[in-house]
């Protein structure tokens, strides 16, 4: 079946250090890929997507590349905020029959400080 | 523009009671439904969809239910709450033709 796997929180930085948050996937074909975010109280939102391999996808600031020879969908920031202050989560869909059924890893929490 | 809406945010219930959470969606017709749960420490699992008014598909066995008595209107439901339901539950909506999904602010459940 198709999962993912995100790397164990919670992560603890200070305002502008360097983000990743590493993410890898098992799934059969062609998944699509997300990165959605959900700040304290708030819904998830989604934060940027990549549907093939080798896009990029990027929002605020963040970035992740879809890498199929390592199945992988790490994000990037390269410096962060205390609004960037969040959980986030890596997501893939299968596409097909499983289309908008969404596979979700753990979530990661992180925490910046000023 | 589109707006969910889930309710209530915290619901803290003895076991064995009723359970009753509503979604509602506003701006868009015969929209997909979601719900979704994450338990302590795990991933948002996928518990039931639905594709149109009264059709519902379950993606795992489970002691919860869920009903769509109106295009925009999502309910999950449990006859009797088991110590084990306690999680987080999000209701979540896409346009048929999906490119993301839209996600309510969720509903903390405790399960005493």
């Amino acid at each position: 079946g198709n999962s993912v796997t995100q790397m164990e929180g919670p992560v603890t930085l200070s305002e502008e250090a360097f983000l990743t948050i590493n993410c890898t996937y098992t799934a059969t074909g062609y998944p699509s890929l997300f990165w959605y975010v959900q700040y304290p109280g708030e819904g998830l939102q989604l934060l940027l997507k990549a549907t093939k391999a080798d896009d990029k996808g990027s929002n605020k600031g963040f970035e992740a590349t879809y890498r199929k020879e390592t199945t992988s969908f790490h994000l990037e920031k390269g410096s962060v905020q205390v609004s960037d202050s969040a959980v986030y989560f890596c997501a893939l869909d299968a596409g097909g029959t499983s289309y908008g059924k969404l596979t979700f890893g753990q979530g990661t929490i992180l925490t910046v400080h000023p | 523009s589109q707006t969910i809406h889930q309710w209530p945010a915290t619901l803290v219930q003895p076991v064995g009671s009723p359970l009753s959470l509503e979604c509602t969606v506003e701006g868009t017709s015969n929209p997909n439904l979601y719900w979704y749960r994450q338990a302590a420490g795990r991933g948002l699992q996928l518990l039931f969809y639905s594709v149109g008014i009264g059709q519902i598909s379950s993606e795992v066995p489970q002691n919860l239910s869920a009903s769509r008595p109106q295009d925009r209107q999502f309910i999950l439901s449990s006859k009797k709450l088991l110590l084990s339901d306690s999680g987080f539950y999000l209701c979540a909506w896409s346009p048929t033709v999906v490119e993301k999904l839209f996600f309510g602010s969720g509903t903390q459940l405790s399960v005493l």
